[in-house]
C-alpha cells in the first residue's frame, strides 16, 4: 500500500521559535495533501489542503501566517508553526492522496512548545 | 456547517458485536468513510460507503442512510486489539477532496 511518512515524529521547542515539519508520500505522487491538528483525546481537525504548485487552502479559523503550508513537489509538503506557543502543541497529521478517493496518512508529529 | 456525531466511548468484552453510531448534519458529501486509530498512531482506514446499504470487510461492516443522515460501524468477534479510537468522516469530492471527521468512539475492549 501507499507509504506516507512526516519527520520529525516528535519535536519539543522554546515558545516564539517556529517549527517545521515534513510530510512525504514514499511510494506514490500525491498531487493534493491535507494537514490535520489533533488535540487529546479529541477528534482530527482539518487545517488545510495543499495542491501542488498552488497555494494551500485553509479551514476556517485557521491563521495562514501561523502555520504556513509548502506543497512544492508531488512528494513534499511542509507545514512551518511560526511563533510557536503552548497553546499549538498538538498531534500534526498529514495525508496525501493520489488519484482516485483514498487519503493515506501519516504517523504524525508530536509537538510540544514549552 | 458540518457536525458528525459519535457515542465518546463504548466498552464491550472480548468475542461480542459492537456498534458505533454517527449521526450527522451536512450534505452534499460523496461518501462515508470509517477509520481506526490506535494511541499515538496515524488513522487507518476500515471502510467506506458511497451508497446507501450494508458494506462487509471481514469483521468489520459498515452501513450508512443518507435519508436518515446516519451510518454505523460493526465490529464482529471483537478482539483485544481492536480497542482503539473510531472515527466516522465524510468524503467531500469534487474540488476540495475533503475528508471531515466526526467527534470519535473510544472502544474498550474487556477480556
Amino acid at each position: 500500500g501507499a507509504v506516507v511518512s512526516q519527520h520529525p515524529s516528535r519535536v519539543i521547542c522554546k515558545s516564539g521559535t517556529s517549527v517545521k515539519i515534513e510530510c512525504r508520500s514514499l511510494d506514490f505522487q500525491a498531487t493534493t495533501m491535507f494537514w490535520y491538528r489533533q488535540f487529546p483525546k479529541q477528534s482530527l481537525m482539518l487545517m488545510a489542503t495543499s495542491n501542488e504548485g498552488s497555494k494551500a487552502t485553509y479551514e476556517q479559523g485557521v491563521e495562514k501566517d501561523k502555520f504556513l503550508i509548502n506543497h512544492a513537489s508531488l512528494t513534499l509538503s511542509t507545514l512551518t508553526v511560526t511563533s510557536a506557543h503552548p497553546e499549538d502543541s498538538s498531534f500534526y497529521i498529514c495525508s496525501a492522496k493520489e488519484v482516485g478517493e483514498t487519503q493515506y496518512f501519516g504517523p504524525g508529529t508530536r509537538l510540544l512548545v514549552l | 456547517g458540518q457536525s458528525l456525531e459519535q457515542p465518546s466511548e463504548v466498552t464491550a468484552v472480548e468475542g461480542a458485536i459492537v456498534q458505533i453510531n454517527c449521526t450527522y448534519q451536512t450534505s452534499g458529501f460523496y461518501g462515508l468513510s470509517w477509520y481506526q486509530q490506535h494511541d499515538g498512531g496515524a488513522p487507518t482506514f476500515l471502510s467506506y460507503n458511497a451508497l446507501d446499504g450494508l458494506e462487509e470487510t471481514g469483521r468489520f461492516s459498515s452501513f450508512l442512510s443518507r435519508s436518515d443522515s446516519y451510518g454505523y460501524l460493526l465490529l464482529q468477534e471483537l478482539q483485544m486489539k481492536d480497542s482503539a479510537s473510531y472515527f466516522c468522516a465524510v468524503y467531500y469530492g469534487g474540488a476540495t477532496n475533503k475528508l471531515i471527521f466526526g467527534t470519535g468512539t473510544l472502544l474498550a475492549v474487556q477480556p
